[in-house]
């Protein structure tokens, strides 16, 4: 089975400022996918960014990028010039090759003013 | 619809009872996802349809755990003899089509919360 890790239960960062959340996961597999999801107190999911593990380059999506490390299993989640609105839970995830989606337990991120 | 809804948006019941959680996936969207979220807990997946069928079941929690889809549009996510460690956010999400063949974003409803007296 896959696990995934984030070992920032909370994290504040100050407006304008640049945060990076931390997520490492487990897999045998060697195709697969991994996502950040931001889930603001609507509880609606929000993909954020995804990253095919074949691919290494880092995926970029305008203010939000992460640093994939494959060898280390490692999927960090950068968020720079940071907003009041970027203030939610956020949550790592994998999907392997048979649809299984495997998240972590989450990072509580408040952006401060 | 524009998105995924869920319903009901928030489900008081007693222990021992049943429940159904309805989702209605996007129009279009062949994929459908029912995921549990506990507190302070990441999403369990649960179960995914591709079309109505399920081909893995095995996420689900227990044998009181039942999901069924119809027409390829909504589903229904059943828990019978309901425990109170069924209380949680029960999410569900579709997209257009399986992950696995190429890859489609999952977009996800506002969930149903689920508090088991």
């Amino acid at each position: 089975a896959q696990t995934v890790t984030q070992s920032q239960p909370e994290m504040s960062v100050q407006e304008a400022e640049t945060v990076t959340l931390s997520c490492t996961y487990d897999t045998s597999e060697n195709n697969y996918y991994l996502f950040w999801y931001k889930q603001p107190p609507s509880r609606q999911m929000i993909l954020v960014i995804r990253q095919e593990a074949y691919k290494q380059q880092n995926a970029t999506e305008n203010r939000f990028s992460v640093n994939f490390q494959k060898a280390a299993k490692s999927f960090s989640l950068k968020i720079s010039d940071s907003q009041l609105g970027d203030t939610a839970m956020y949550f790592c995830a994998s999907l392997n090759p048979s649809n299984q989606f495997y998240f972590g337990t989450g990072t509580s991120l408040t952006v401060i003013p | 619809g524009a998105g995924v809804s869920q319903s009901p948006s928030n489900k008081v019941t007693e222990k021992g009872k049943d429940v159904e959680l309805r989702c209605d996936p996007i129009s279009g969207h062949t994929a459908l996802y029912w995921y549990r979220q506990s507190l302070g807990q990441g999403l369990e997946f649960l179960i995914y349809f591709q079309g109505n069928s399920a081909p893995d079941k095995s996420g689900l929690p227990s044998d009181r755990f039942s999901a069924e889809r119809t027409g390829g549009s909504v589903s229904t996510l059943t828990i019978q003899r309901t425990q109170q460690e069924d209380s949680a956010v029960y999410l569900c999400a579709s997209s257009l089509g399986t992950l696995a063949v190429s890859y489609n974003e999952q977009f996800f409803g506002p969930g149903t919360r689920l508090t088991v007296l």
